[in-house]
């Protein structure tokens, strides 16, 4: 079975441009998140979705937003660009929506903005 | 004080030794938590749930401490195979984040 499928994995991208990244869920599973990790940290959560919903939102400005769609797949999107935003950009699916739920990562997208 | 603290390391240990990492956490609602494993510029993989009774996984012990806010992972006879980076992970009661730590490095050295 595949695993959590993102896209692109890698990205370069200008100040004040905007990003889409795209995450598919392992199927079967109902629930995926974002998390942005800064080289040297642990993964800081951005957003969580289940069933379509927003079911969390980490301390990101405006700028991040997200969706989910029927397909239990999922964008990030983050417009005008800061320099700050080069991270690594993981999306973690689960079967639910929980306190209990393992979370399963993608391989990431790198973003790097000049 | 942050949500989740661990100590960054690294951690340098010969193989075969037994190496210990805690992590403490300042919300005493938090109700579960787990040690993930990460190799470098790899994805997060979940290594471990911890248990309130503690839980054993092979060479890998994994303990939580409530009254003193801290979770413990021992990982016996170190491979070399065990270097990574170990986050831990507790999600907050209500919200269900998950709140990671920055990551305590092991490097086990031959």
């Amino acid at each position: 079975d595949a695993g959590v499928t993102q896209s692109p994995t890698h990205l370069i991208k200008t100040r004040g441009q905007h990003v889409t990244l795209r995450c598919s869920p392992i199927s079967g599973h109902k629930s995926v998140s974002w998390y942005q990790q800064v080289l040297g940290q642990g993964p800081q959560f951005i957003f969580q979705y289940y069933e379509k919903e927003e079911r969390g939102r980490g301390n990101f400005p405006d700028r991040f937003s997200a969706r989910q769609f029927p397909n239990y797949s999922s964008e990030l999107n983050v417009n005008a660009l800061l320099l700050g935003d080069s991270a690594l950009y993981l999306c973690a699916s689960s079967l639910s929506w929980g306190f209990s739920e393992k979370l399963f990562f993608g391989s990431g997208t790198q973003l790097s903005v000049l | 004080r942050k949500e989740v603290e661990q100590d960054p390391g690294p951690f340098n240990v010969p193989e075969g030794a037994t190496v210990a990492f805690n992590c403490t956490y300042s919300n005493s609602a938090s109700q579960s938590f787990f040690w993930y494993r990460q190799d470098c510029r790899k994805e997060p993989k979940l290594l471990m749930s911890v248990y309130s009774s503690g839980n054993e996984d092979g060479r890998f012990t994994a303990q939580l401490n409530r009254a003193s806010q801290y979770i413990s992972l021992l990982i016996r006879d170190s491979k070399l195979s065990d270097s990574a980076t170990y986050l831990c992970v507790v999600i907050a009661s209500g919200t269900y984040k998950y709140i990671f730590g920055t990551g305590t490095r092991l490097k086990v050295l031959a």
